[in-house]
């Protein structure tokens, strides 16, 4: 595709419940990031792809978050028994390769998760 | 641990105005520096990435610093226009391809 594509846009859930999101990057993007973002701050760092290995998984909150990179492409981040904390947007990004144009990211436009 | 900060939080400037947007950060050992801009509900599109030895990027009518000794980056609009309106976010990265640290970003309403 032209661009990262997130899927669901929206995504309501009950609290205690399992919420998969889905990034799909632009062809060919060797890493991809994800990033959650709660209203009037800025983007927090979760989990660093390169290929199909987590390179970073430093952000990831605790436990109950877990993202996937099987083939190289699209990348799933789970979250099991959801809380209301976990209310966010979840940003999705890839870039080209290491180095190229200095580390330059494309991000999709989210995935809102709500947990009532 | 790196923080950025960006002031001022929020912006309302009339259309034409010239304006700059103030970004620093905690620790000057960066790989690079980016901005961005996000509209409400929308991810975030680069605007321009300065490599730390850079000191400058332009595009268009924006024009980033860097001063990555005294951790200070500033982004600035000339001739604003309405379409500018935005919440506008610098982040920094500390190696190639690791993750970015953001601010909490300036909202901008540029007023006809």
């Amino acid at each position: 595709g032209a661009g990262v594509s997130q899927t669901p846009s929206n995504k309501v859930t009950e609290k205690g419940k399992y919420v998969e999101l889905r990034c799909d990057p632009i062809s060919g993007h060797t890493a991809l990031y994800w990033y959650r973002q709660s209203l009037g701050q800025g983007p927090e760092f979760l989990i660093y792809f390169q290929g199909t290995g987590a390179a970073d998984d430093s952000g990831l909150p605790n436990d109950r978050f877990f993202a996937v990179r099987p083939e190289g492409s699209v990348s799933t981040l789970k979250i099991q028994r959801t809380e209301r904390g976990d209310s966010a947007v979840y940003l999705c990004a890839s870039s080209p390769k290491r180095n190229h144009k200095g580390g330059e990211l494309f991000f999709g436009e989210g995935s809102r998760l709500t947990v009532l | 641990k790196q923080e950025v900060t960006q002031i001022p939080a929020a912006l309302s400037v009339p259309e034409g105005e010239n304006l700059v947007l103030n970004c620093s950060f905690t620790d000057s050992a960066i790989y690079n520096l980016q901005w961005f801009r996000q509209d409400p509900g929308k991810g975030l599109t680069s605007l321009l990435l300065i490599q730390s030895s850079q000191r400058e990027q332009t595009s268009g009518r924006l024009n980033a610093s860097l001063d990555k000794s005294s951790g200070r980056s500033t982004l600035y609009i000339a001739a604003s226009q309405p379409g500018d309106s935005a919440t506008y976010l610098c982040a920094v990265s500390k190696t190639s391809g690791s993750r970015l640290t953001f601010g909490e970003g300036t909202q901008l309403t540029v007023n006809p």
